[in-house]
């Protein structure tokens, strides 16, 4: 069985600040994992993902992840966020033998000016 | 241009009154899914669809009927809609295997509410 929980359902943060979105998983076997935006009143994009390779992964919109099987985690960073930035992040996690993806229950990242 | 396309975008009905909202892709995507979003509950599977007359139920089915009949279209019929079942929907679609890392892609979404 996958799961996934995101640790923070609303993530504050001033203009320019870094911030970071956390997002575990549990999977007994290899997992896909990935990150999705979904900005207001549209739907999910796909923002990155961690197929194999290298353990960070950049993204679109400066945003980065870094997966780390050791603690089962795949957490969002970006080291300056814009008012742009302001959306519902989701994680999703999609074991090698599953045919479906899990998703969290989402974050939402709101940058103040 | 590839993508989902979602009928209505917005709909305002009553309690009972059967009603269909269509969901439609262009990548040729064997695995399509229905969704509900729901504040502080996330994306909650409803149905999903590994190919054409291939159909099963995600994590909360009732009240919702799906079909396939051909591969771009998965239509989600709710029969008799009540109240509860007032929310944003969004169709996704995928190439499909176990071992393959797709990305789903997601339509706009359907603002449904059920007075």
């Amino acid at each position: 069985a996958q799961s996934v929980t995101q640790l923070d359902s609303q993530v504050p943060v001033f203009e320019e600040a870094p911030v970071e979105l956390r997002c575990n998983y549990s999977s007994s076997v290899s997992v896909y994992l990935f990150w999705y935006v979904q900005y207001p009143n549209q739907g999910l994009q796909l923002l990155l993902k961690y197929l194999s390779g290298s353990t960070l992964v950049k993204g679109i919109n400066g945003f980065e992840a870094e997966f780390n099987k050791s603690q089962t985690s795949f957490h969002l960073r970006k080291p300056s966020v814009h008012i742009s930035d302001t959306a519902e992040y989701f994680c999703a996690v999609k074991s090698g033998g599953s045919y479906i993806p899990t998703f969290g229950r989402g974050t939402s990242l709101i940058v103040h000016p | 241009e590839a993508q989902v396309t979602q009928n209505p975008r917005y709909l305002i009905t009553v309690t009972g009154k059967k009603l269909t909202v269509t969901c439609s892709q262009n990548m040729n995507h064997e695995y399509m899914s229905w969704y509900r979003q729901d504040p502080g509950l996330g994306l909650r599977q409803i149905y999903y669809s590994m190919n054409v007359e291939v159909t099963d139920k995600g994590d909360v089915p009732e009240g919702y009927k799906v079909s396939r009949k051909e591969k771009r279209n998965f239509p989600l019929i709710l029969e008799s809609p009540s109240p509860n079942q007032t929310s944003l929907y969004f169709c996704a679609s995928s190439f499909q295997g176990t071992g393959s890392y797709n990305e789903q892609f997601f339509g706009p979404g359907t603002r449904l509410t059920v007075l």
